[in-house]
């Protein structure tokens, strides 16, 4: 099984509101990416957690909060979001971040979350 | 730095016809190597991957693509299009020891009937 779920699917909110993104998956991998997708554009890194410590914050505004509450789970918390960062919102996993080698591993996407700030 | 460049934002072909998307990396060192797939509305899907080895590496869907170190090329090809390849293709390296993934602008793949 090599699926990675997010929830929801689609989500509207208000500058002023205070909402949640969910990715999981239960593949066993131990890094979990957030990133930031806009149309016609490739993704964008937003964050990486590396056995649930956050290991890369691509200097990502703090109106953006992740969470990784255990290996399986990563939430993005989002409060006060501008027009401009309505987007799409994809998660992904990998096996490891890098191992011991120094190599990386593929890594594999949900379906996203389409957000619109309105 | 590690950059990535896909020739063409936007290629058309007629179903049964030859499907081949450019993409060229710059790496001091031979990266990893990925072409990703996303239809509308959906996330990336991995269609194939080089790491080391074989440099001609097969893929679902019928794709393959073939590593030329001599040329820093990663091309994506598949022998006959069908209608359901149409959907947005991005290559993407990822260098030896670095943690991120880089990936191309995209390159958008109609397929006429």
């Amino acid at each position: 099984d090599t699926e990675v779920t997010q929830t929801p699917k689609h989500l509207v909110m208000g500058m002023t509101n205070k909402k949640s993104l969910k990715c999981e998956q239960h593949m066993g991998h131990r890094a979990m990416y957030w990133y930031k997708q806009k149309a016609k554009k490739p993704p964008e890194l937003m964050f990486v957690y590396s056995y649930e410590k956050l290991s890369i914050n691509e200097s990502v505004p703090s109106r953006f909060s992740p969470e990784c509450p255990n290996s399986s789970l990563l939430n993005l918390h989002l409060h006060a979001l501008q027009p401009e960062d309505s987007a799409l919102y994809l998660c992904a996993s990998s096996q490891v971040l890098i191992d011991e080698g120094g190599r990386s591993y593929e890594q594999y996407f949900g379906p996203g979350t389409r957000l619109t700030v309105t | 730095a590690q950059s990535v460049t896909q020739l063409g934002s936007h290629v058309s072909v007629s179903e049964g016809a030859l499907v081949l998307l450019r993409c060229n990396y710059s790496s001091s060192v031979p990266p990893y190597l990925f072409w990703y797939v996303q239809y509308p509305n959906q996330g990336l899907q991995l269609l194939l991957k080089y790491t080391t080895g074989a440099t001609l590496v097969k893929g679902i869907n019928g794709f393959e693509a073939e590593f030329k170190k001599s040329e820093t090329s990663f091309h994506l090809t598949k022998p006959s299009a069908h209608m359901s390849d149409a959907a947005e293709y991005f290559c993407a390296v990822r260098r030896f020891g670095n943690e991120k993934l880089t990936f191309g602008t995209g390159t958008r793949l109609t397929i006429i009937p």
